[in-house]
C-alpha cells in the first residue's frame, strides 16, 4: 500500500517570505500523480498544484511550485511571497495510475501559519 | 454553477442509529469518492465509485455503505456498526486522473 508522510505538523513564516513544505511517499509504481491540497478554516479542500510522475519538469502555479525528486520519492511545495490568505492546512496526496480512479492517499497535513 | 453539494452541513446521530449523508454533483464526473477526516489526520478513503451501479471499498469501509444509482448522486450511510463515527466527511468527484473536486463537507457528531 502507498503511504504519504508529511514530517512537519506545523510551519510558520513571515508574510512575504518563502516557505517549503515537505512530503515523501512510498510506492512501487512508476507512473502516478501527486497533489498538494489546501484546506483553509472553512474546511473546503482546494487543489494547489498537480504533478504527473512521468514529467521531469516541476509544476508551477503562480507563487506555488514543487520540487519533485522521483528517485528520492520526495514532493515538496514552495510558497513564495507568502500572503495571509495562504494560512491553512496543506495536504500532500498520491494518486495511483493504471486507468482507474481509485481515490487518493493523503498525508496527515502541515498547518501553515503566516506571521504578519 | 457546476459543483458538488453535501447535505446536511451538520448532523447529529444517537447511538444505534443509521444516518445518510447526501452528495450530489453536476460536473458530469464519472468517479465519486467519500473520505473521512479526523482531527490531526489526513483524509482517509471510505468508498469510491467509478461508474453508476458499481462501487469499491476504500481503506476504512467497515460500518459504512453506499449506493450509486445515478451518476450525479453518491449517498453514504453511516450504520450503527461504525463504532466511532464522529468525524468530518468529504465527498469528491473526478474525471479519470484529473483533480478531485471536493464538496464543503458534513460534520457528523454522535450524541
Amino acid at each position: 500500500a502507498q503511504t504519504v508522510t508529511q514530517s512537519q505538523p506545523e510551519m510558520s513564516v513571515q508574510e512575504a517570505e518563502t516557505v517549503t513544505l515537505s512530503c515523501t511517499y512510498d510506492t512501487s509504481e512508476s507512473d502516478y500523480y501527486l497533489f498538494w491540497y489546501k484546506q483553509p478554516p472553512s474546511r473546503q479542500m482546494i487543489l494547489v498544484i498537480r504533478q504527473e510522475a512521468y514529467k521531469q519538469q516541476n509544476a508551477t502555479e503562480n507563487r506555488f511550485s514543487v520540487n519533485f525528486q522521483k528517485a528520492a520519492k520526495s514532493f515538496s511545495l514552495k510558497i513564495s511571497d507568502s500572503q495571509l490568505g495562504d494560512a491553512a492546512m496543506y495536504f500532500c496526496a498520491y494518486g495511483a495510475s493504471g486507468g482507474g480512479a481509485d481515490g487518493l492517499t493523503f498525508g496527515k497535513g502541515t498547518h501553515l501559519i503566516i506571521q504578519p | 454553477d457546476g459543483g458538488i453539494t453535501q447535505s446536511p452541513k451538520y448532523l447529529f446521530r444517537k447511538e444505534g442509529q443509521n444516518v445518510t449523508l447526501s452528495c450530489e454533483q453536476n460536473l458530469n464526473h464519472d468517479a465519486m469518492y467519500w473520505y473521512r477526516q479526523d482531527p490531526g489526520q489526513g483524509l482517509r478513503l471510505i468508498y469510491y465509485s467509478q461508474i453508476v451501479n458499481d462501487f469499491q471499498k476504500g481503506d476504512i469501509a467497515e460500518g459504512y455503505s453506499v449506493s450509486r444509482e445515478k451518476k450525479e448522486s453518491f449517498p453514504l450511510t453511516v450504520t450503527s456498526a461504525q463504532k466511532n463515527p464522529t468525524a468530518f466527511y468529504l465527498c469528491a468527484s473526478s474525471i479519470g486522473w484529473n483533480e478531485q473536486f471536493f464538496g464543503p463537507g458534513t460534520r457528523l457528531t454522535v450524541l
